[in-house]
Parts: C-alpha cells; structure tokens; sequence
C-alpha cells in the first residue's frame, strides 16, 4: 500500500517568516498530490494540488514543488500568519472513473508565533 | 451553500450500543466518503461511495455499515460500538468534473465507552 511520510512533525515559526512543509511518498503511479490544511476541532481543508505531470503549481501564498524522481514534494507557504497555524497533510492519490483515492500520512503541525 | 454537513457532532456510546452517524452534502458531487482519523494519525478510508447506488469497502471497513440513501446523502452504521471506534469521523464529497479533491465535513466525534 501507499506510504506517506513527513520529515518534520512539528515546525516552527515567526510570523512573517517563510516555510517549509515536506512530504516523501511511496506510490509512483499516484497521478496528483493534495495538501490540505485541518485546524484544531476542524476537517480538513483543500489548500492546493498538483498533478503528477507537473512539478510547480502555484497559488495565493503557496507554492507546491513536485520531485517525482526522489518522490518528494513540499508546499511553501509565504509570509506565515498566525492563522497559519494547523496541521497540514499531503495526499497522494489516484484518478478511479470518478471517484479518488487519497492516502493520508500523519501530518506536519505548524506552529506560527507572533 | 452548505457543502459537507455531518450529525451529531458529537456523541457519547456505551459498548455495545448502535448508532448512525449522517453525511449531507449540498454541491450535487457523485462520490462520498467516510474516514476516520486517530490521534496523531491521518485519515484512513472506512468506506465510499463512488456513485449514488454503489459502495465499497476501504482500508477499515470492519465493524461499520454504509448506506447511499441518494445523491446527497451517505450515512455510516456503527451496529455494535467497541472501543476501539473511539475517533473522529469526517465524511467527504468530491466530483466527477474535479475527481481528486475532495471536500470534508467538520467530523463526529466519537467516544464509545
């Protein structure tokens, strides 16, 4: 089966600083990767994707960058806020007539301090 | 527009007890989800929905029961609540058009005793 891991659990940073959430996946077939972002109490919520043809996507503050040679992918977040401040899961998964399949790994927590 | 509604929020079982945990979603998607997540794990896949009609199991798919009542509605049956389905649950939708994401409702919370 998928394995998804993260190499920090927990990160943390200054508010205004930049960072740095890393992911490491197992699956080569997975076709697109999805970070979402769950606050405390909270289900997840989509921040951006990236599909498995493309190694950059950006979006409002993030950046995904995609290594499909080292299975590796990172979401960059700029300017960090404190509303920043959740775990943070990155999703590989795979297109199914219709429907998807996502693997979850455990999660990397932000920490943003003012 | 709602998107993933999910009740009870929360709800306390005794061993032994059964319950129905509901999942509406209001964006006319065709597949749903239901997860469960652990502390200080991710989400594993209990059961979906690919289509309104058909269900399937997941990686966790033990001790639960699904039913797709339509297109909007994905319940989840807990027949006899153990321990160990203390979790929170999140059911999810995603669309045909846009198949990888998918949307999740703000969970149950589940504590069985």
């Amino acid at each position: 089966g998928e394995s998804v891991g993260l190499h920090l659990p927990t990160l943390s940073v200054q508010e205004g600083d930049n960072s740095i959430i890393n992911c490491a996946y197992s699956n080569s077939a997975s076709d697109y990767f999805i970070w979402y972002k769950q606050e405390s109490g909270k289900g997840p919520q989509f921040i951006i994707d990236i599909r498995s043809n493309m190694d950059k996507r950006q979006g409002q503050r993030v950046t995904v960058l995609l290594n499909k040679t080292v299975k590796h992918l990172s979401l960059q977040i700029a300017a960090t806020q404190p509303g920043d401040s959740a775990v943070y899961f990155c999703a590989p998964g795979q297109g199914n007539s219709g429907y998807s399949t996502l693997t979850f790994g455990k999660g990397t927590m932000l920490l943003v301090s003012p | 527009n709602a998107g993933v509604t999910q009740t009870p929020k929360f709800q306390v079982l005794k061993t032994g007890q059964s319950m129905t945990l509901q999942c509406a979603q209001d964006m006319n998607h065709n597949s749903m989800y239901w997860y469960r997540q652990d502390p200080g794990m991710g989400l594993r896949l209990i059961y979906y929905s690919a289509s309104e009609g058909t269900t399937d199991k997941g990686e966790v798919p033990n001790g639960y029961n699904v039913s797709r009542l339509n297109k909007r509605e994905f319940s989840l049956r807990l027949e006899s609540a153990a321990p160990s389905q203390t979790s929170v649950y999140f059911c999810a939708s995603s669309d045909r058009s846009r198949q990888e994401t998918q949307y999740f409702g703000p969970g149950t919370r589940l504590l069985v005793l």
